[in-house]
């Protein structure tokens, strides 16, 4: 079965470091992947997606992703954090069958800015 | 315009009661989800709606969860004889067809159960 690991449970970083959130995926082909940020009593968003070509995507609010093959790895990035990036973040995956569409997610990575 | 709305935001419920939580999606969205959020943990995929027709349903979790949809509607998730490792946010998501599109999720309904 398809799986989705977020290794890193909490991270903290200061304002204005670089952020990096890793996320490996299980499968044997290469399914859609996703970023989301889930902020405190809000929905959930999406940052970024994949689904083919170029393996470096660039998303809302400074964010980009790396897919890497290789690694079945999607990591999640970003140059210069800010305060209001304090969030939760989960990577997901799409089987790429159209007809099974279901989003499968890691079990996220909570962000704590600090000054 | 509006995005997906889920009804109540929040429901504490009694052990053994059902409940019934709601879904309206954007409109013209022809696909809708239902996921579980339990405290701690990632979310979870319960049921899936393409129209009003439910061709996967592999995430519920037991057949006390059932759920319907009106049409290319709202959805209802009726959860029978609660328990409290019901306890959970409950997620809806809708995406405008089939063939990959993004799904935008609704606010959530939580769930507690005593």
């Amino acid at each position: 079965a398809q799986s989705v690991t977020q290794p890193d449970i909490h991270i903290t970083v200061s304002e204005g470091a670089s952020l990096e959130l890793r996320c490996n995926y299980s499968y044997g082909a290469t399914p859609y992947l996703f970023w989301y940020v889930q902020s405190p009593g809000q929905g959930l968003q999406l940052l970024l997606k994949y689904f083919s070509g170029d393996t470096l995507v660039q998303g809302i609010k400074g964010f980009e992703a790396e897919f890497k093959r290789s690694q079945s790895s999607f990591n999640l990035r970003k140059p210069s954090v800010h305060w209001s990036d304090a969030a939760e973040y989960f990577c997901a995956v799409v089987l790429t069958n159209f007809g099974n569409e279901k989003l499968t997610f890691g079990t996220g990575t909570r962000l704590t800015i600090i000054p | 315009g509006a995005g997906v709305s889920q009804s109540p935001s929040n429901k504490v419920t009694e052990k053994g009661k059902d409940v019934e939580l709601r879904c309206d999606p954007i409109s013209g969205h022809t696909a809708l989800y239902w996921y579980r959020q339990r405290l701690g943990q990632g979310l979870e995929f319960l049921i899936y709606f393409q129209g009003n027709s439910a061709p996967d349903k592999s995430g519920l979790p037991s057949d006390r969860f059932s759920a319907e949809r009106t049409g290319e509607s709202v959805s209802t998730l009726t959860i029978q004889r609660t328990q409290q490792e019901d306890s959970a946010v409950y997620l809806c998501a809708s995406s405008p067809r089939t063939g990959y599109n993004e799904q935008f999720f609704g606010p959530g309904t939580r769930l507690t159960v005593l």
